[in-house]
C-alpha cells in the first residue's frame, strides 16, 4: 500500500518567518495531494491540494510544490503568523473503487513564536 | 459549505459498553464517509470506508463486530464501539467524500472517546 513520510516531526519559527514542510509518498498511482491543519482537539481541516497534473499552486500564504517524478511534495508557509501554529498533515491519495483512498502522513507539528 | 458535524464530541463510558458516534453532512449529500482514528501525537489511521447502503469495507487488522459501522442515509452514518475496553480510548474522526466529487473530502471535528 502507500506509504507516506512526512519531515520535519516539529518546527518552530519566528513569526514572519516561512515553513517548509516535506513529504515523500511511494505509489506512483497516486494523484491526489492535500494538506491539512489540524488544531488541538478539532479534526484536520483541508488548507490546499494539488493534483498530479501540476507542479505547484498557490493560496496566499501557503503554496504547495510537486514533484512527480521524484514523489515529493511540500508545503510551504510565508509570513507565518501565531495562529499558524498547528499540527500540519500531508497526504497521498489513490482513486479506490468510486472515491479516492487517502493515506497521511506522521505530522508536523508548527510553532509559530511571536 | 461542506460542514461535517460529529456528535457527541467527548464521551466517556464504563468498561464493556457500547458507545455510538454519530456523523452528519449537514449541507452536502455524502455517498462515501470514513472512519478514522488518532492515537495522540499520531497520524490518522484509516478504519474503515462506508458506502450508503452498503456494508463498510474495514482495513486490516480492524475488527467488524468490534467497530459496527452503519451508513444509513446519504447524510449520517454511525460508529459503534462495542464492549468497550480501556485500549478502545482514542480520537475517532470522520470524513466525507461529497456526492459527485472526487476530491477535497470534509472532517468532523472528532469524539474524544476515554473507557474507564
Amino acid at each position: 500500500g502507500e506509504n507516506v513520510e512526512q519531515h520535519p516531526s516539529t518546527l518552530s519559527v519566528q513569526e514572519g518567518d516561512s515553513a517548509v514542510i516535506k513529504c515523500t509518498y511511494s505509489d506512483s498511482a497516486s494523484n491526489y495531494f492535500p494538506w491539512y491543519k489540524q488544531e488541538l482537539g478539532k479534526g484536520p481541516q483541508l488548507i490546499i491540494d494539488i493534483r498530479s497534473n501540476v507542479g505547484e499552486k498557490k493560496d496566499q500564504r501557503i503554496a504547495v510544490t510537486l514533484n512527480k517524478t521524484a514523489k515529493h511534495f511540500s508545503l510551504h508557509i510565508t509570513e507565518t503568523q501565531p495562529e499558524d501554529s498547528a499540527v500540519y498533515f500531508c497526504a497521498a491519495s489513490i482513486a479506490a473503487g468510486g472515491y479516492q483512498k487517502v493515506t497521511f502522513g506522521i505530522g508536523t507539528k508548527l510553532q509559530v513564536i511571536p | 459549505g461542506a460542514v461535517v458535524s460529529q456528535h457527541p464530541s467527548w464521551v466517556i463510558c464504563k468498561s464493556g459498553t457500547s458507545v455510538k458516534i454519530e456523523c452528519r453532512s449537514l449541507d452536502f449529500q455524502a455517498t462515501t464517509m470514513f472512519w478514522y482514528r488518532q492515537f495522540p501525537k499520531q497520524s490518522l489511521m484509516l478504519m474503515a470506508t462506508s458506502n450508503e447502503g452498503s456494508k463498510a469495507t474495514y482495513e486490516q487488522g480492524v475488527e467488524k463486530d468490534k467497530f459496527l459501522i452503519n451508513h444509513a442515509s446519504l447524510t449520517l452514518s454511525t460508529l459503534t464501539v462495542t464492549s468497550a475496553h480501556p485500549e478502545d480510548s482514542s480520537f475517532y474522526i470522520c470524513s466525507a467524500r461529497r456526492t459527485g466529487f472526487d476530491y477535497g473530502y470534509t472532517f468532523g471535528s472528532g469524539t474524544r472517546l476515554t473507557v474507564v
